[in-house]
C-alpha cells in the first residue's frame, strides 16, 4: 500500500508570493491533517480535514487556507508569503477515529 | 492549554545500551499517545500508538508505557543500535479530533 505524498517536495518562493502544496493520503483514509515544522516552534496543526470539509484549525493567520478534494486529496496555500512561513510541511493520514497517524514526507518551503 | 515535554532534547549513548526516552503532558484527560521517529530532513514514521485505555505498547525492541494519572510517557529502546539515531517525538491525541499537539523531541546519536 502506498504511503502519504506530498508534491512538489522542494519549493523556493519569493516573499509576497503565493504557493500551494499537495498532499494525497493512504488509499482508503478520509481525514488528512496538515503540521507546519520549524526548528524553533516545532511542530505545529494547521488545520484537519474529513469528507471535505474542515474539522479542526490551528492558530495560524487567515494566509494560512486548505481543502480537501472529493478523492480525499488535500491542498493547502499560503498567500503573500513571509520569511517565516519557511518551513517543513507535513501531511498525515488516517482513519476517522482510529487516531494513527501516517505521514508523508514533507514539503520543504524556502521564502527569501 | 495542552502542553507536551520531552526531557533531555538530546542524548547520546555507546551501541547496545537500553535507554529510556520521557514524554510529559498537561491535562490527565489524554485520548492517545503516540511515538514518532524522524530522521533528518524526513518526514515522521509512527512507531507506536497507546490508546488511553491501555498501558503499553511493544513493537520488537521498542516498549511504550502510558501513565495517565502522571502525566507520563516512556519509550524504552532495547540494545540500541546505530540505525536508531534520530529524533524521537511524542505526541498527544485528543478525542473528537485527529489534531495531535507535539513535543520538541529528544535527538537520539547512538555511536559505534
Amino acid at each position: 500500500k502506498a504511503g502519504v505524498t506530498q508534491t512538489p517536495r522542494y519549493l523556493i518562493k519569493t516573499r509576497g508570493q503565493q504557493v500551494t502544496l499537495s498532499c494525497s493520503p493512504i488509499s482508503g483514509h478520509r481525514s488528512v491533517s496538515w503540521y507546519q515544522q520549524t526548528p524553533g516552534q516545532g511542530l505545529q496543526f494547521l488545520f484537519e480535514y474529513f469528507s471535505e470539509t474542515q474539522r479542526n484549525k490551528g492558530n495560524f493567520p487567515g494566509r494560512f487556507s486548505g481543502r480537501q478534494f472529493s478523492n480525499s486529496r488535500s491542498e493547502m496555500n499560503v498567500s503573500t508569503l513571509e520569511l517565516g512561513d519557511s518551513a517543513l510541511y507535513l501531511c498525515a493520514s488516517s482513519h476517522l477515529w482510529s487516531y494513527e497517524q501516517y505521514f508523508g514526507p514533507g514539503t520543504r518551503l524556502t521564502v527569501t | 492549554k495542552q502542553e507536551v515535554t520531552q526531557i533531555p532534547a538530546a542524548l547520546s549513548v555507546p551501541e547496545g545500551e537500553n535507554l529510556v526516552l520521557n514524554c510529559s503532558f498537561t491535562d490527565s484527560a489524554i485520548y492517545n499517545l503516540q511515538w514518532f521517529r524522524q530522521d533528518p530532513g524526513k518526514g515522521l514514521t509512527s512507531l507506536l500508538l497507546i490508546q488511553s485505555s491501555q498501558r503499553e505498547q511493544t513493537s520488537g525492541r521498542l516498549n511504550a508505557s502510558l501513565d495517565k494519572s502522571s502525566g507520563r510517557s516512556t519509550l524504552y529502546i532495547a540494545a540500541s543500535q546505530p540505525g536508531d539515531s534520530a529524533t524521537y517525538l511524542c505526541a498527544r491525541g485528543q478525542g473528537g479530533s485527529e489534531k495531535l499537539v507535539f513535543g520538541k523531541g529528544t535527538k537520539l546519536t547512538v555511536n559505534p
